[in-house]
């Protein structure tokens, strides 16, 4: 099993510029998150999606849109970039039922210039 | 205030020492608790939940004080392998079947041979 895939691994983006972050996981776990990451702020929760075809808001939603057409991948979009987008995107999993625990992505480094 | 927070170092330790982490949380009525452990600038990954009455998982034991909202980590006969930045997370209460997490910002160890 590769676990939890994100593409790209790195990204420079100008400003105004739009991409697409693709998460793909092959544990058919049913909960998807996408997190951003800054230096001296932890992981903060943009989207999630507890299952195919849902999403729902986090933490700090704006200036993303999130689609789950399929259950293994969950996608993370940015419209229009901005600087202050650059940071560190991951994406984790976890299967529904008991178990908490949370299995991460490698992670996307983004750069907004 | 933060939801959950900790002191983010460094600590910077001999091998072999011993090594404490402390964290807050803020909302008394969390409901679980975990110490993920992530390396430079890969993702985190589960090192271990955090039970009422404390568990241990050989080197490592974890600590909670519901009472005074504070959770702790204990590492013994530290390792160079145990050089990494350890989050403190908290799943706080009302956030139904998808369990968010929160995240604390991180303590980072560094252990010196």
């Amino acid at each position: 099993n590769a676990g939890v895939t994100q593409t790209p691994k790195f990204r420079v983006l100008k400003t105004g510029q739009s991409m697409t972050l693709l998460c793909a996981q092959d544990m058919n776990h049913e909960y998807m998150y996408w997190y951003r990451q800054d230096p001296g702020m932890g992981l903060r929760l943009i989207h999630y999606s507890v299952g195919e075809g849902t999403t729902a808001k986090g933490e700090v939603p704006d200036g993303y849109n999130v689609s789950r057409l399929k259950k293994q991948n969950f996608l993370l979009g940015l419209e229009s970039a901005a600087p202050s987008q650059t940071s560190v995107y991951f994406c984790a999993s976890r299967l529904s039922g008991g178990s908490e625990t949370q299995y991460f992505g490698p992670g996307t480094r983004l750069l907004v210039l | 205030r933060k939801e959950v927070e900790q002191d983010p170092g460094p600590f910077n330790v001999p091998e072999g020492a011993t090594v404490a982490f402390n964290c807050t949380y803020s909302n008394s009525a969390s409901q679980s608790f975990f110490w993920y452990r992530q390396d430079c600038r890969k993702e985190p990954k589960l090192l271990m939940s955090v039970y009422s009455s404390g568990n241990e998982d050989g080197r490592f034991t974890a600590q909670l004080n519901r009472a005074s909202q504070y959770i702790s980590l204990l590492i013994r006969d530290s390792k160079l392998s145990d050089s990494a930045t350890y989050l403190c997370v908290v799943n706080p209460p009302l956030t139904g079947s998808a369990r968010q997490l929160t995240f604390g910002s991180g303590t980072q160890l560094t252990v010196l041979p």
